[in-house]
């Protein structure tokens, strides 16, 4: 069973910049969430999607997009690059059905740097 | 709107002595209650979680968290420590009838563990 994989594990941008990170779900899993966590903090929540529709968002600008294709991978996609966005990015699969059992399977994540 | 305080953003223990790590959560409604483990470079991997069965949940590598309602609190425990569990625990919470599986995490406990 092949778990979560993003790439790419490290990158350099700088201001103003676009950025695209990439995730391939977990097999059987139709749900990818990400995750912000900055140097020390515990991650934030940025969106989900399921079935490849946004179906859930926290408190990000529209800056922040995402996509997710018809096989479950996903994009996450930053404009407008601001130094605060350094970060690691998380992204986590899951089936997001009602057999939900609030598991996540995380990724390694993919370490932005802004300058 | 849910939150999780985490008490302690380090916690130094000896080799073989009790781990403890503190965790309170803030929901209106009945949660579910996570703990997740990083390990330096890696992304979350899940501990134990608590979704309204029994309140003492056992979870990998020895860990347990009890589940207090009264004191709103998910505290994580082992009785030995090892020192391969040095790493930084998270706890989480999640509101099941968001329809989205979102989790809202504390900031972190760094576990050091000195022989």
């Amino acid at each position: 069973e092949t778990g979560v994989t993003q790439s790419p594990t490290h990158l350099i941008k700088t201001r103003g910049q676009q950025v695209t990170l990439r995730c391939s779900s977990q097999s059987g899993h139709n749900t990818v969430s990400w995750y912000q966590q900055a140097l020390g903090q515990g991650p934030q929540f940025i969106f989900q999607y399921y079935r490849e529709e946004e179906n859930g968002r926290g408190n990000f600008p529209p800056r922040f997009s995402g996509l997710q294709f018809p096989n479950y991978s996903s994009e996450l996609n930053v404009n407008a690059l601001e130094l605060d966005d350094s970060a690691l990015y998380l992204c986590a699969s899951t089936r997001g059905d009602r057999d939900f059992t609030g598991e996540l399977f995380f990724g390694e994540g993919s370490r932005l740097t802004v300058l | 709107a849910q939150s999780v305080t985490q008490l302690g953003s380090h916690v130094s223990v000896s080799e073989g002595a009790l781990v403890l790590l503190r965790c309170n959560y803030s929901s209106s409604v009945p949660p579910y209650l996570f703990w997740y483990v990083q390990y330096p470079n890696q992304g979350l991997q899940l501990l134990l979680k608590y979704t309204s069965a029994a309140t003492l949940v056992k979870g990998i590598n020895g860990f347990e968290a009890e589940f207090k309602k009264s004191e709103t609190s998910f505290h994580l425990t082992k009785p030995s420590a090892h020192m391969s569990d040095a790493a930084e625990y998270f706890c989480a919470v999640s509101d099941p009838d968001t329809g989205f599986q979102k989790l809202v995490f504390g900031t972190g406990t760094r576990l050091l563990v000195s022989p």
